[in-house]
């Protein structure tokens, strides 16, 4: 168990649709990092916050977005959803900024029907 | 582009032999290297780490080779177990000042009793 938490485990959703999928970092830390892995694909890095700032941001869509709230969990925003949005999506975290070994949720199954 | 390439998709090993798994890079800015382990249905789990200032680094069973001159990393495990089975990750980022890592799709370890 990494510490990370993140829910829900599965989303089945229509295209068109927005969802929203939670994440709870390890306790103490201040980085979130998300990222998207689809059929076959390495992870996909998203975006990153530390302390409630964003940090650093990859190839994340514009109808993505996150964010980080003062209790440090995050969330990740899917709007106008499209079938190839389907993805696991994992959140990590870390304690540092950078070159910090990062922790992963279980991650959220997405499936867009 | 793919940045950090892992050519072989999937690997098979007999149960006490060595297993070695391969990373090539194409951006001579990374710096700092790691490999994770993913088991079915679970987060990636952070397995080791190694900084451009070395060329070498062992946890255990796991060592990690970093040759900068080819831009080539490997995990070696010895001696392989049943357990160590699972999809194995390597991610490379540019250091600090940077807050992301960029994986690679992944190698599928299959280890054999």
């Amino acid at each position: 168990d990494s510490g990370v938490t993140q829910t829900p485990k599965h989303l089945i959703t229509a295209t068109g649709q927005r969802v929203t999928l939670r994440c709870s970092p390890r306790s103490g830390d201040l980085s979130v990092y998300w990222y998207q892995q689809s059929l076959d694909q390495g992870l996909q890095f998203l975006i990153q916050y530390y302390n409630g700032e964003e940090r650093a941001k990859g190839n994340i869509l514009e109808r993505f977005s996150a964010q980080q709230f003062p209790d440090l969990h995050s969330e990740l925003n899917l709007s106008s959803l499209e079938l190839g949005d389907s993805a696991l999506y994992f959140c990590a975290s870390s304690s540092g900024t950078a070159n910090y070994e990062q922790y992963f949720g279980p991650g959220t199954r997405l499936t867009v029907t | 582009d793919q940045q950090v390439k892992q050519n072989s998709p999937s690997l098979s090993v007999q149960e006490g032999r060595i297993s070695i798994l391969n990373c090539d890079y194409t951006n001579s800015m990374f710096d700092y290297f790691l490999w994770y382990k993913k088991y079915p249905a679970e987060g990636p789990t952070f397995l080791i780490s190694i900084s451009s200032i070395k060329d070498k680094n062992e946890d255990g069973r796991f060592t990690v080779f970093l040759n900068k001159s080819a831009k080539h990393l490997s995990l070696h495990i010895v001696p392989s177990q049943p357990g160590d089975s699972a999809v194995y990750f390597c991610a490379a980022s540019e250091g600090s000042g940077t807050y992301k890592y960029i994986f690679g799709t992944g190698t599928r370890l299959k280890v054999l009793a």
